[in-house]
């Protein structure tokens, strides 16, 4: 496609369980971020892919969250054990090289019931 | 830590005022961006200011760049309602491309 896909779109999960939320960079594009917002809030940083390595994963909350990029293409961010907290819109950005303009997926808006 | 403190949070104007809208760091940035973001859409990039000093403009949207890097301003002339949404700084600390984001400025433009 032209710009950065995620899906689902929403995903409505129980408290406790597992979800995958996928996103498709744009076709060629080596850099690749994941960032949780808040409503009302501004995106926060939690991990960044050069090609198939994360080459920063401090954001990342704690030891239940995990990303992977296996053919430096299609990353998926992985929640275990999910929690109310966790409840925020997932977006997805990439761009053709580090440090060059960042283009924005739609998000994943997740609920933890 | 780098943060990015955004003012005001809100924002709420008659079409055809004027705003400003601030973006305050104690840390040096390589690049600052701004962009908005419509409810259910990601953020969307309006401008990249790289050297101290500069000021860039997108038709009614001016855009300035602190010298020391570290603060940068949003200025929008004759607001419009189609100018509503959240607008959002954000800080590139290295070649890395990892943004810092702002808390946001939502503004609400009344026609």
């Amino acid at each position: 496609g032209a710009g950065v896909s995620q899906t689902p779109s929403n995903k409505v999960t129980e408290k406790g369980k597992y979800v995958e939320l996928r996103c498709d960079p744009i076709s060629g594009h080596t850099a690749l971020y994941w960032y949780r917002q808040s409503l009302g809030q501004g995106p926060e940083f939690l991990i960044y892919f050069q090609g198939t390595g994360a080459a920063d994963d401090s954001g990342l909350p704690n030891d239940r969250f995990f990303a992977v990029r296996p053919e430096g293409s299609v990353s998926t961010l992985k929640i275990q054990r999910t929690e109310r907290g966790d409840s925020a819109v997932y977006l997805c950005a990439s761009s053709s090289n580090p440090g060059t303009e960042a283009f924005f997926g739609q998000g994943t808006r997740l609920t933890v019931v | 830590t780098q943060l990015l403190e955004q003012s005001p949070q809100f924002l709420s104007i008659q079409e055809g005022e004027n705003l400003t809208v601030y973006c305050n760091s104690s840390s040096v940035f390589s690049s600052l961006q701004w962009y908005r973001q419509e409810p259910g859409e990601g953020p969307v990039l309006l401008v990249t200011v790289v050297t101290g000093g500069e000021v860039k403009k997108l038709k009614r949207l001016t855009f300035q760049f602190g010298d020391a890097r570290k603060d940068s301003s949003l200025h929008i002339t004759a607001a419009q309602p189609g100018d509503t949404g959240l607008y959002l700084c954000a800080g590139a600390a290295s070649n890395t491309g990892k943004l810092i984001f702002g808390q946001g400025t939502t503004l609400q433009v009344k026609p």
